[in-house]
């Protein structure tokens, strides 16, 4: 079975600090794919990242950043120096190969407090 | 317009009445997908439509959901007799076709509520 877990209901920082959003998935496919997905209060899903389960070269991307570790299943999300903008809810969510669905976590609420 | 258009954005029904919620999506996508978000249940996948077909319609919640896309292009998500756990909002998305460095592309949704 496929499924994907957000542990961290909500977490709220202060503005400038470093905040990690974790993410674990359950899976028995060798070719898979990663994503994180924001939803701020406007309501899309806006496509952070998309990693495929044979590439462990953990990303930066500006103050984001994700480290993908297939030993222990997770694919953990850190933003640096977090800011106001930065509150919205994160969704980890799993792709099979070549399918088309994507399942997704419960999602991680963000509040960074100014 | 460049992104994922749905409309209406916010919809208040009555207990048994029918809703039709539309999906726009990118130009060129050929893939398009319906999920829900609801306070319960989080996101989960409705249907996928490749072309004008739906090969999976797996996620539909039973048979008061229908889908249709015309032209390769719209969709409307159509909900019969609507119940007040339908209340949700209701998530379109497109991509290119399924294969290599296809990520989904999502819409800002449609609230509904049946009161």
């Amino acid at each position: 079975a496929q499924k994907v877990t957000q542990a961290q209901t909500e977490i709220s920082v202060v503005e400038k600090e470093d905040v990690t959003l974790d993410c674990v998935y359950e899976t028995r496919d060798t070719t898979y794919y990663l994503f994180w997905y924001k939803q701020p209060p406007s309501g899309e899903l806006v496509f952070l990242i998309r990693r495929n389960s044979f590439d462990e070269q953990n990303e930066i991307s500006g103050r984001y950043s994700w480290n993908f570790q297939k030993s222990t299943s997770s694919f953990n999300f850190t933003i640096t120096a977090s800011q106001v903008v930065d509150s919205a809810v994160y969704f980890c969510a799993l792709q099979r190969d070549s399918s088309y669905k994507l399942i997704f976590g419960s999602g991680t609420r963000l509040l960074v407090r100014p | 317009g460049a992104g994922v258009s749905q409309s209406p954005s916010n919809k208040v029904t009555e207990k048994g009445k029918d809703v039709e919620l539309r999906c726009d999506p990118i130009s060129g996508h050929t893939a398009l997908y319906w999920y829900r978000q609801s306070l319960g249940q989080g996101l989960e996948f409705l249907i996928y439509f490749q072309g004008n077909s739906a090969p999976d319609k797996s996620g539909l919640p039973s048979d008061r959901f229908s889908a249709e896309r015309t032209g390769g292009s719209v969709s409307t998500l159509t909900i019969q007799r609507t119940q007040q756990e339908d209340s949700a909002v209701y998530l379109c998305a497109s991509s290119l076709p399924t294969g290599a460095n296809t990520e989904a592309f999502f819409g800002q949704g449609t609230r509904l509520t049946v009161v």
